[in-house]
């Protein structure tokens, strides 16, 4: 079965960078596009960002243009995801994500990843 | 970016009632639009795809329907379980983007 699962929980400085990670495993991890989704306490959804693990491209979501980097190992079946320059609107779970068919929706979801970032 | 627009934000209903959320596109989507559920917690449970297709293993009383810039989700019969907060979601082009939520409350 398909499973995503990810680093834990991360506490960090105003400034600081993290870096989470989401192993694959039930596939064939380079089959498909993994996507980043983060969720601020209380809040609503946003998208991320996304990696085609098979070669490594990537798109980001304009708002995190030039802090966010998702890269690939595919002899782990992992991708990462790092952010930096982190500030406090940054608290948020992020998950990583894939889609049950390439025309479906996202329905595969790793446990999440709660980023505290606090001086 | 694609504005995804749900209607209402809360909701309070009863078990056994007939609910409907709307979700609009701020531009045609075609079909590619997705329905979630999410609990406090929890990561968000995939309901419909492509607009209308059920996902495996959700129960039947959840239905989508709806094209280009209106959608719409429905619980037919209100149930215990389906007290959460449902999201709309686009994939037809990047940026994907989300509604805002809405959460369905016991009445």
């Amino acid at each position: 079965q398909v499973q995503l699962v990810q680093s834990g929980a991360e506490v960090k400085k105003p400034g600081a960078s993290v870096k989470v990670s989401c192993k694959a495993s039930g596939y064939t991890f380079t089959s498909y596009y993994m996507h980043w989704v983060r969720q601020a306490p209380g809040q609503g959804l946003e998208w991320m960002g996304v990696i085609i693990p098979s070669g490594g491209s990537t798109t980001y979501a304009q708002k995190f243009q030039g802090r966010v980097t998702m890269t690939r190992d595919t002899s782990t079946s992992t991708v990462y995801m790092e952010l930096s320059s982190l500030r406090s609107e940054d608290t948020a779970v992020y998950y990583c994500t894939r889609q049950t068919i390439p025309t479906g929706g996202l329905g595969y979801w790793g446990q999440g990843t709660l980023v505290t970032v606090s001086s | 970016d694609i504005q995804m627009t749900q209607s209402p934000s809360t909701l309070s209903a009863s078990v056994g009632d007939r609910v409907t959320i709307t979700c609009r596109a701020s531009e045609s989507i075609s079909s590619w639009l997705a329905w979630y559920q999410q609990k406090p917690g929890k990561a968000p449970k995939l309901l419909i795809y492509e607009a209308s297709s059920l996902q495996s293993g959700v129960p039947s009383r959840f239905s989508g329907s709806g094209s280009g810039t209106e959608f719409t989700l429905t619980i037919s019969s209100l149930q215990p379980d389906d007290f959460a907060t449902y999201y709309c979601q686009q994939y037809n082009s990047y940026p994907w983007t989300f509604g805002q939520g809405t959460k369905v409350e016991i009445k």
